[in-house]
């Protein structure tokens, strides 16, 4: 079975400041994907960041970075330059082909952005 | 850019009614996926489905619940004899090009 955790329910960052939200997670599977997704209040799931495990290069998209450390089964993201409109919950999630590729998620971190 | 789209956006029931939420994924996706949460809570897998079957169910997922793709575009999820627990946002994803899962804006159920 597959775990995701996130350790931090809220987190708040000043805008134009950086945030890292942190996950962590454990899986039997050597093949893996890892996914950051951003849930605004409207409550639709918008797709962040991913990650494959097979590579070692970590993933980034524009302002959002990951730090992803294998070996310690850890997968964060990094938030450069915080706006407003970032201000959502992030849910951290995992799939393997051997669940089907059904994603396992996290509790979620809420972000606050203070202008 | 192709998107999965959800009707109804909202659907208010009586306890013990049947309700239908329906999706349509994007169209060169194969696998489909229904996911609950309910609120203030995380995400939840239902079900999955590929090659017009289900490949997996969760727990939660009992015979209260079916899925079925009618027409090669619509996948629907049937909720028989709702409960007051049933209330919920259900999202419905299609999963795309490396394994990613692209989901619709949800229906919010309420069971009243």
């Amino acid at each position: 079975a597959q775990t995701v955790t996130q350790s931090q329910p809220e987190m708040s960052v000043q805008e134009a400041e950086t945030v890292t939200l942190s996950c962590t997670y454990d899986t039997s599977e050597s093949d893996y994907y890892l996914f950051w997704y951003k849930q605004p209040p409207s409550r639709q799931m918008i797709l962040v960041i991913r990650q494959e495990a097979y590579k070692q290069q970590n993933a980034t998209e524009n302002r959002f970075s990951v730090n992803f450390q294998k070996a310690a089964k850890s997968f964060s993201l990094k938030i450069s330059d915080s706006q407003l409109g970032d201000a959502a919950m992030y849910f951290c999630a995992m799939n393997s082909g051997g669940s089907n590729y059904k994603l396992t998620f996290g509790k979620g971190t809420l972000l606050t952005v203070n202008p | 850019e192709p998107e999965v789209t959800q009707t109804p956006s909202h659907q208010v029931t009586q306890m013990g009614q049947e309700v239908i939420l329906r999706c349509v994924p994007i169209s060169n996706h194969l696998y489909f996926y229904w996911y609950r949460q309910i609120l203030g809570q995380k995400v939840e897998f239902l079900v999955s489905f590929y090659n017009n079957e289900i490949s997996e169910k969760s727990e939660i997922f009992d015979d209260q619940f079916s899925v079925e793709r009618p027409d090669g575009s619509n996948f629907t999820l049937k909720i028989r004899s709702t409960k007051l627990e049933d209330s919920a946002m259900y999202f419905c994803a299609s999963k795309g090009q490396r394994e990613t899962q692209y989901f619709g804006p949800g229906t919010r159920l309420l069971v009243l």
